[in-house]
């Protein structure tokens, strides 16, 4: 399977902040990574899908790039609704899927 | 509007078989557009993919639990399920049963989630 690594895995920022968080594929996957947001007690949510393309709904604060093995999620400024754990996820392989370990993003 | 709902017992002893359905309203599972799947969130840590199944029946599992699970649909009911042999308290989990768009290979419908819980 592919295995997907994301770094930081916890992040302390404030609001207001710019905050990217850092998804790396053990092998190619092309665009095919998304991006989901996860607060506790509530189902995961989808952000990005195919690297870079916002899911309907989601504010433009958030911004995904990369292709290849090197990927990025962008949150150009905080704000309080945003703290969550943050998971990437390949589907190169789909539907055979594989997350990140996840990015938990703290005040 | 697409909903999935999991059930099944909250508590399942150590060694037995763990067995969840997701019932799926407001669309039809089907759909030659989507596979359905399950993720589950032990405590503490992140999300783990466990399988996913076309309405076919053709199903493909995680490397490190294939050996232990099996996704079943029913057409019939719109509904699909999970068993999950020998548990351990390591199976000690948020299970969620999420739907899979083929395009892109999003997860873009989610369950709640049920808490599943391995103990004597």
């Amino acid at each position: 399977d592919i295995q997907m690594t994301q770094s930081p895995s916890s992040l302390s920022a404030s609001v207001g902040d710019r905050v990217t968080i850092t998804c790396r594929a053990i092998q190619t996957i092309s665009t095919y990574l998304n991006w989901y947001q996860h607060k506790p007690g509530r189902a995961p949510k989808l952000l990005i899908f195919g690297a870079s393309t916002l899911q309907s709904g989601v504010p433009s604060r958030f911004s995904g790039s990369g292709s290849g093995t090197d990927f990025t999620l962008t949150i150009s400024s905080l704000q309080t609704e945003d703290f969550a754990t943050y998971y990437c996820q390949q589907s190169y392989s789909s539907p055979r899927i594989t997350f990140g370990q996840g990015t938990r993003l703290e005040i | 509007q697409l909903q999935l709902q999991e059930s099944g017992p909250g508590l399942v002893k150590p060694s037995e078989t763990l067995s969840l359905t997701c019932n799926v309203s407001g669309g039809s599972i089907s759909s030659n557009a989507h596979y359905w799947g399950w993720i589950r969130q032990p405590p503490g840590r992140g999300l783990e993919w466990i399988g996913n199944i076309y309405f076919t029946g053709n199903s493909y599992y995680s490397p490190s639990l294939k050996s232990r699970v099996a996704i079943s649909v029913d057409k019939s009911k719109n509904q699909f399920s999970l068993r999950l042999t020998s548990v351990t308290a390591a199976d000690t989990a948020l299970y969620y049963c999420a739907r899979l768009r083929t395009f892109g290979g999003v997860f873009e419908t989610w369950g709640q989630g049920t808490l599943v819980t391995v103990s004597s």
